[in-house]
């Protein structure tokens, strides 16, 4: 069974930088591994942030970038905001089988 | 502006059958493949099934597989997902979304979620 893997939890000061990792049980997250990322607040739906690893979406504060690090696929926040606070997924892509993972999220908490 | 609306959750016993659809505005829906994602009270999000522009390729996961059917009518602008033998862990918000890349399936827009509860 593929097992995709978040932090549970991290804490960020106002304005500071923090970086959410998503690793496979695989391996190594590559860039064929179409890593996404999604921001969720409670009550609504996800939100797409990061696609293909690296690449934004029009809607996408600047803030947000993507990455591939140290064998994981990487979502870094520069500059964090109040309303940054939320659960964060990954989602990675096995071709192999054609099928789609989810990370268990990180809750991403604001001081 | 793109926009999915789901429908047709509800609560449904055990082993009965559902029929969940997407209704999809604002972009030439049949030139996307599409996905069901759906994520269990208090859960994280998982993935369920993927249907491609013309049909001709479907995928699931191994939770829903031989139980779940996905569909799409690109005449209807609708993508439906046909649940049967569920079971009380199906219970869950179920979710449609676009993919904006053929391979790979990167996801771009979510519809707002639709509440499935199979309880007796």
């Amino acid at each position: 069974q593929t097992v995709v893997t978040q932090e549970p939890s991290l804490t960020v000061s106002l304005g500071g930088t923090v970086t959410l990792t998503c690793a496979s049980s695989t391996g190594t997250v590559t860039s064929g591994y179409y890593a996404n990322w999604f921001q969720q607040k409670p009550g609504q739906p996800p939100r797409s942030l990061i696609y293909s690893a690296t690449r934004k979406h029009s809607w996408t504060p600047a803030r947000f970038s993507g990455s591939l690090l140290g064998g994981r696929a990487a979502l870094t926040l520069s500059g964090v905001q109040p309303e940054d606070e939320a659960v964060y997924f990954c989602q990675l892509y096995y071709g192999g089988a054609q099928k789609w993972v989810f990370g268990g999220g990180t809750k991403l908490t604001v001081l | 502006e793109v926009q999915l609306v789901e429908s047709g959750g509800g609560l449904v016993r055990p082993g009965g059958s559902l029929r969940l659809s997407c209704a999809a505005s604002g972009f030439s829906f049949s030139s996307y493949s599409m996905t069901w994602v759906r994520q269990a009270p208090g859960k994280g999000l998982e993935w369920i099934s993927s249907i491609s522009t013309s049909s001709s390729s479907t995928y699931y996961a191994d939770s829903v597989k031989g139980r779940f059917t996905i569909s799409r009518d690109n005449s209807k602008n609708s993508m439906n997902l046909q649940m049967n033998s569920l079971r009380a862990e199906d219970t869950a918000v179920y979710y449609c979304a676009r993919r904006i890349t053929i391979i790979g399936g990167d996801i771009d827009y979510w519809g707002q979620g639709i509440l499935v509860t199979v309880s007796s």
